[in-house]
């Protein structure tokens, strides 16, 4: 069955310092890759996404993801982290399944930036 | 503004009782997906419908049931037989052959209590 799996559960940093969140997915066929995230009491958004071309992907606020078929990873990353990117992330993939597409995410993790 | 509703925002509902909750969207999408969010869980797939008439059960269907009358709705009910029911509920849609490009659009959610 095809999974997502991010290592972090809960990460803790200060303002400016650089971020990397893990996530790894098993699944064998052509791959589209999402991060989303979750800001305190809103809806999830879209933060950046990758299906083809440059692994390397820019997202809003700074956020890059970079896909590594090899490791079959597509970890996110910003250099400098503020207080506002306190929030829940979570990466996921999309499958396709006798013709029907689906989203399946990875467990999220909290991200908690103090000032 | 398009978008999607789901309604309503907090529901509280006795051990035992079946709950409906619902979700519309007027987006045009043809595809809606309902995710149930638990704590270092993730979102995990409940069902999922691509066309009208037509719907696919998830990772976690038992207790849950939906119905596809029509493009804009699609309502999920919370069983009695639903071992859990606590949770965050999200829905969300897509148009098909855009998903790969721009993902989902997300609800602002349901939180459901069951006491």
């Amino acid at each position: 069955a095809q999974s997502v799996s991010q290592h972090n559960h809960h990460v803790i940093l200060s303002e400016a310092a650089s971020l990397e969140l893990g996530c790894n997915y098993s699944y064998g066929g052509t791959v589209n890759l999402f991060w989303y995230v979750q800001y305190p009491g809103q809806h999830l958004q879209l933060l950046l996404k990758y299906f083809s071309g440059d692994p390397l992907v820019k997202g809003i606020k700074g956020f890059e993801a970079e896909f590594i078929k090899s490791k079959f990873s597509f970890n996110l990353r910003k250099p400098s982290v503020q207080w506002s990117d306190t929030a829940e992330y979570f990466c996921a993939v999309n499958v396709e399944n006798q013709g029907a597409q689906k989203l399946v995410f990875g467990q999220g993790t909290r991200l908690t930036i103090n000032p | 503004d398009g978008g999607i509703t789901q309604s309503p925002k907090y529901l509280f509902r006795k051990e035992g009782q079946n709950v409906t909750l619902s979700c519309e969207q007027n987006l045009n999408h043809d595809a809606m997906y309902w995710y149930r969010q638990d704590p270092g869980q993730g979102l995990r797939l409940i069902y999922y419908s691509q066309i009208v008439n037509d719907f696919q059960k998830g990772d976690i269907a038992e207790g849950y049931s939906v119905s596809r009358e029509k493009k804009e709705s699609f309502p999920l009910t919370v069983t009695s037989a639903q071992k859990n029911p606590t949770a965050f509920y999200l829905c969300a849609s897509s148009k098909t052959e855009y998903a790969l490009r721009y993902g989902y659009t997300f609800g602002s959610g349901t939180r459901l209590t069951v006491v």
